[in-house]
């Protein structure tokens, strides 16, 4: 299997609510990181997993969460939800020690 | 300010033109990407240089270590060139991405 896939493409949630955003993975990519890009910004990390581990964390407060999965797939977790939490999330992937991230489209997520 | 610079931030063109975006950063890279975001999100990457020079269509991309600065160049621009393209780079021993706040294009016919 090829690319990275994300789910959903959209979503709106309500104001305290928790979200989980997935990532699908290119196969054999050992390593993912997600990223939150705010409007006419450009994306900050929030974190890396590798092998199910998290492997570096960018300056988010813990309700964001992950999980890695065996079968190359991820989730990035949000709970509380705050209205500044509207963006777009993206995850990359990439096998370690072979530099080069495959990006996924995006989940596109609306606080109200 | 932004550990990576990108200019310009907006860059309109005449269909045919030449185009150059440039990206400067502060301190010791192990990788420099190129990335293409359209109107909806998705990021494809374009480039990836560690040194030297890559070409790939109408699209090249080079970087100086020694002045921490790289340029994209698009030749004969076409308007679905039309996106923001996106500077990030990877610090020595780290797995992380620092992204340039993009710089936005639009190519008219």
């Amino acid at each position: 299997e090829t690319g990275v896939t994300q789910s959903p493409t959209h979503l709106i949630k309500t104001r305290g609510q928790q979200v989980t955003l997935r990532c699908s993975s290119q196969s054999g990519h050992n390593t993912v990181s997600w990223y939150q890009q705010a409007l006419g910004q450009g994306p900050q990390f929030i974190f890396q997993y590798y092998r199910e581990e998290e492997n570096g964390r960018g300056n988010f407060p813990p309700r964001f969460s992950g999980l890695q999965f065996p079968n190359y797939s991820s989730e990035l977790n949000v709970n509380a939800l705050e209205l500044d939490d509207s963006a777009l999330y993206l995850c990359a992937s990439e096998y370690r020690g072979i530099y080069g991230y495959t990006f996924g489209s995006g989940t596109r997520l609306t606080v109200v | 300010k932004n550990e990576v610079e990108q200019s310009p931030q907006n860059l309109t063109a005449q269909e045919g033109e030449f185009i150059t975006i440039n990206c400067s950063y502060s301190v010791g890279i192990s990788a420099l990407h190129w990335l293409q975001q359209h109107p909806g999100g998705g990021i494809v990457s374009l480039f990836m240089l560690s040194s030297g020079k890559k070409k790939h269509g109408r699209l090249i991309a080079t970087i100086n270590i020694q002045e921490k600065h790289s340029s994209l160049h698009i030749t004969a621009s076409h308007p679905r060139d039309s996106a923001v393209y996106i500077c990030a780079v990877r610090y020595h021993n780290t797995d992380k991405l620092i992204f340039g706040t993009g710089t936005r294009l639009q190519v008219f016919p």
